[in-house]
């Protein structure tokens, strides 16, 4: 397995409440990803990283910010967490682009209240 | 906007059928995936298609990828039990024609919940 934790694992907060996600990797791989999971919705993406501080904008990234001071880590923050935000939240990692597939960490179930 | 539409979105097979999935994506691109998801698990990749009729098959499942019809399939052959999961196709917009690169940003179908029956 690729070597990509997440922290926390469960999270319920409040409404208002500021939330940080944390995905650390092993594998000093360049890329990395945020996505959210919803029912019908499949995986979206909500920013991606191409470097350290190198972090761009994905499908669904109103009301996130990110942030990458190290290789191994990729934060993301949920400045006022609303219900609408209640999701299932994957890191995934990638090596090279185009010919490796992105591997996933176990998830981050966080609910807001 | 890049659209992934998997279809079925819902299977219910018995054991020892066979069926296909179907992955109709909406813009050029010749970079594919197939991942499994167990209830409450994560994601874990099954195939990566990257060109015009790339064929991949691993056990009972075997994929296939036509960037012309913009189209893969996920065949499932003589179903199992432990086969029952959901299955998504993820679609990497960039493509060797396009140039340029997309940074590896996926978008997924809404995945295919397969459930096989004794």
């Amino acid at each position: 397995d690729a070597g990509i934790t997440q922290s926390p694992r469960h999270k319920v907060t409040e409404t208002g409440t500021p939330v940080t996600l944390r995905c650390h990797q092993t594998e000093n791989h360049r890329y990395m990803y945020w996505y959210r999971q919803d029912p019908g919705h499949g995986l979206r993406l909500i920013h991606y990283s191409y470097g350290v501080k190198d972090t761009d904008k994905g499908e669904v990234s109103d009301g996130y910010s990110v942030s990458r001071s190290k290789t191994e880590d990729f934060l993301l923050t949920l400045e006022s967490a609303t219900s609408s935000q209640t999701s299932v939240y994957f890191c995934a990692i990638s090596a090279i682009l185009g010919r490796f597939e992105q591997f996933f960490g176990p998830g981050t179930r966080l609910t807001v209240l | 906007e890049l659209k992934v539409e998997q279809n079925p979105l819902f299977l219910s097979m018995q054991e020892g059928k066979n069926y296909t999935i179907y992955c109709n994506y909406s813009t050029t691109s010749d970079r594919l995936y197939w991942y499994r998801q167990d209830p409450g698990k994560s994601l874990e990749s099954l195939f990566v298609l990257l060109s015009n009729g790339a064929v991949k098959q691993e056990g009972r499942l075997m994929a296939s990828l036509d960037t012309k019809a913009r189209l893969s399939t996920l065949h499932i052959t003589a179903a199992v039990h432990d086969l029952s999961a959901t299955y998504f196709c993820a679609v990497d917009k960039a493509s060797a024609d396009a140039g340029g690169t997309s940074y590896g940003k996926l978008t997924f179908g809404q995945g295919t919940i397969l459930t096989v029956h004794p």
